[in-house]
Order: C-alpha cells, then sequence, then structure tokens
C-alpha cells in the first residue's frame, strides 16, 4: 500500500480485557517498529522488527506486552490484561533501513476503561 | 533528566513570521537527528533528516545540529497556517533503529 496502515483506528476495553492491535507496514519496508504516545508526549519506543525477527524488545513496558511478525510483513501488538495505564495512542512504523526516518501509520487510540 | 529535552510551547506566532524550534540532549552517542511534524489525530510525518552536525535545507524548512553544545533547531520560514501542528525532534545513535523523541513543541500560526 501507499503508507502505513493501522487497525483499528480507535479501541475501548475493559480493564482485563485483551486487545490486539495490527499494522501493515509499506510493502518491501524490512524495518517495523511500535511507538507508545501519551497525551502531551512524544512517542516512546516499544519494540523493532527486521523483518520475521523481534530485535529489540526492552521498550515492552511489562510481560502482557507482545509483538509478532511472523512473515516479515504484518505485524501484530497484543496487550494481555489490559490496564488503564496502557491508555495511548500506539503507533506503528517502518522503513527500508533501520537508521534515519520512519513513515508512520495514524495509530491506534486505545483507551481502557 | 530526560535524554530529548523540548519546549512543549505553545508558540504562537502571526502568518509569515519565522519560527525558530529547538531541543538539546544528553546522550552523546546520537548521530541522526530528524524532526517530525504531527497534526492532530495523525502519525508524525518526517520533515527533516541530518546525519551527525551541520545544516540542511528544504524549501521553508532549515534544520541545524551543533553536536559541540547538544542542541538541535529547525527554522521555518514564511509560516503559514498549515504548519500549525505539534513538531517532534527525534535522534537515534549509531545503531539507528531506537529513536528517542523530543515531548513536541506545539505551533499555532495565526492567519
Amino acid at each position: 500500500g501507499a503508507g502505513v496502515s493501522q487497525s483499528p483506528r480507535y479501541k475501548v476495553a475493559k480493564r482485563g480485557q485483551d486487545v490486539a492491535l495490527r499494522c501493515d507496514p509499506i510493502s518491501g519496508h524490512v524495518s517495523l517498529f511500535w511507538y507508545q504516545q501519551a497525551l502531551g508526549q512524544g512517542p516512546e519506543f516499544l519494540t523493532y522488527f527486521q523483518n520475521e525477527a523481534q530485535l529489540d524488545k526492552s521498550g515492552l513496558p511489562s510481560d502482557r506486552f507482545f509483538a509478532e511478525r511472523p512473515e516479515g510483513s504484518v505485524s501484530t501488538l497484543k496487550i494481555q490484561r489490559t490496564q488503564q495505564e496502557d491508555s495511548a495512542v500506539y503507533l506503528c512504523a517502518s522503513s527500508l533501513e533501520r537508521a534515519g526516518g520512519y513513515t508512520f501509520g495514524s495509530g491506534t487510540r486505545l483507551t481502557v476503561v | 533528566q530526560k535524554e530529548v529535552e523540548q519546549d512543549p510551547g505553545p508558540l504562537s506566532v502571526p502568518e509569515g513570521a519565522i519560527v525558530s524550534l529547538n531541543c538539546t540532549y544528553s546522550n552523546s552517542a546520537f548521530q541522526y537527528f530528524m524532526w517530525y511534524r504531527q497534526y492532530s489525530r495523525k502519525g508524525p510525518e518526517l520533515l527533516m533528516y541530518t546525519y551527525s552536525s551541520g545544516n540542511k535545507e528544504d524549501g521553508r524548512f532549515t534544520a541545524q545540529v551543533d553536536k559541540s553544545s547538544k542542541y538541535i533547531s529547525l527554522f521555518i520560514r514564511d509560516s503559514q497556517p498549515s504548519d500549525s501542528a505539534t513538531y517532534l525532534c527525534a535522534m537515534s545513535g549509531k545503531g539507528g533503529f531506537k529513536t528517542i523523541f523530543g515531548a513536541g513543541t506545539r505551533l499555532f500560526v495565526k492567519a
């Protein structure tokens, strides 16, 4: 596709519910990133994939967060047993190379009630 | 102290003004420096990308990096109401992939 596509755009989850957020990167982009953006803050790094390999997951806040990219294209970020502090915008980005600028999707706004 | 500091603003200027946006950082390992623009309810959009020190110009936008002072700037000439957005500075180290963002500066350009 022409850009990075994320779905759903908005998600409301009850506390304790599991959620799955999808990212469709630009075709051919090797690198894929997940970021979390709280209101009024800059994006915070969560995890990085090069093709299907997850090379860095140091930013995942807890073991309730899990990301995968099994075939080196589409990626899913899963959050188990959601908590109120998980409410944020989750941004996916992709790039041809790992350094330099990314192309971001519009994000998924998660609200945990 | 955060690795990247950025004044959140808001910054309000009249149309046609020159805008100066700045960030400071503490990690001397940073080598890639970016500026992103983010409109409300949208993802960040890459505006400028610079490797190491120096200046880079693209249309009305000029990015400056001073590694000795750990200070980066973005200048916007002839600002337009459509430039109203949040501007995020971002940087990464030699490995490149883990980008650290500032908190963003909200800019309002009044017609």
